[in-house]
């Protein structure tokens, strides 16, 4: 079983749409959990992090992070064609120690 | 402020050569790391460098060296190319925890 799990998709939604990415995982030592969005040929970019369980709002963005479930998510309000991406989570456990997902590929149809 | 930068963009090898992947950062960040990133594999981790002067393994290092030259530099190695080495690398930095990593934008290297 992996360490972290992500659906690969693709997910497509029409614009405007509430898009909902998804990632679960298996190491309770897992204490800070980031979000990246990577475009087509492009290096993955920092979108949200956090470290605690809740609700993280940035913008159209919402990181939440459920600990008890081992579970978290990253919400796109208002969903654009431009927000077409793959988006990777990612996992701190420990010294030098990230863990990524393999990302969801998201279109979003004008 | 270019961020990371790598270079070349686009390698091709034969089976048996070698080359070198060279990887800047103008952040004044202490930790640099090389990843390979595969489709169904996600990003795996090559090799790190925590700070100036100290390399550790990664995930997968087999078959790749790297070299902390600097505080700005840190280059990835392939001494004999293998087409299982084909993949897009991307270096990153961050400073210490808790590792919000920043990348360069990917050197796609194929292996015939």
């Amino acid at each position: 079983q992996k360490e972290v799990e992500q659906d690969p998709g693709p997910l497509s939604v029409p614009e405007g749409a509430i898009v909902s990415l998804n990632c679960t995982y298996s190491n309770s030592a897992f204490q800070y959990f980031m979000w990246y969005r990577q475009y087509s040929r492009k290096g993955p970019e920092l979108l949200m992090y956090t470290y605690s369980s809740g609700n993280k709002e940035d913008g159209r963005f919402t990181a939440q992070v459920d600990k008890s479930s081992k579970y978290i998510s990253l919400f796109i309000r208002d969903s654009q064609p431009s927000d077409s991406a793959t988006y990777l989570c990612a996992m701190v456990g420990g010294y030098q120690k990230v863990t990524f997902g393999i990302g969801t590929k998201l279109q979003v149809i004008p | 402020n270019a961020g990371v930068t790598q270079t070349p963009k686009f390698q091709v090898l034969k089976t048996g050569q070698s080359m070198t992947l060279q990887c800047a950062q103008d952040m004044n960040h202490n930790s640099m790391y090389w990843y390979r990133q595969d489709p169904g594999m996600g990003l795996r981790l090559i090799y790190y460098s925590a700070s100036e002067g100290t390399t550790d393994k990664g995930e997968v290092p087999n078959g790749y060296n790297v070299s902390r030259l600097n505080k700005r530099e840190f280059s990835l190695r392939l001494e004999s190319a293998a087409p299982s080495q084909t993949s897009v690398y991307f270096c990153a930095s961050s400073e210490a925890w808790p590792y919000e990593q920043y990348f360069g934008p990917g050197t796609r290297l194929t292996v015939t």
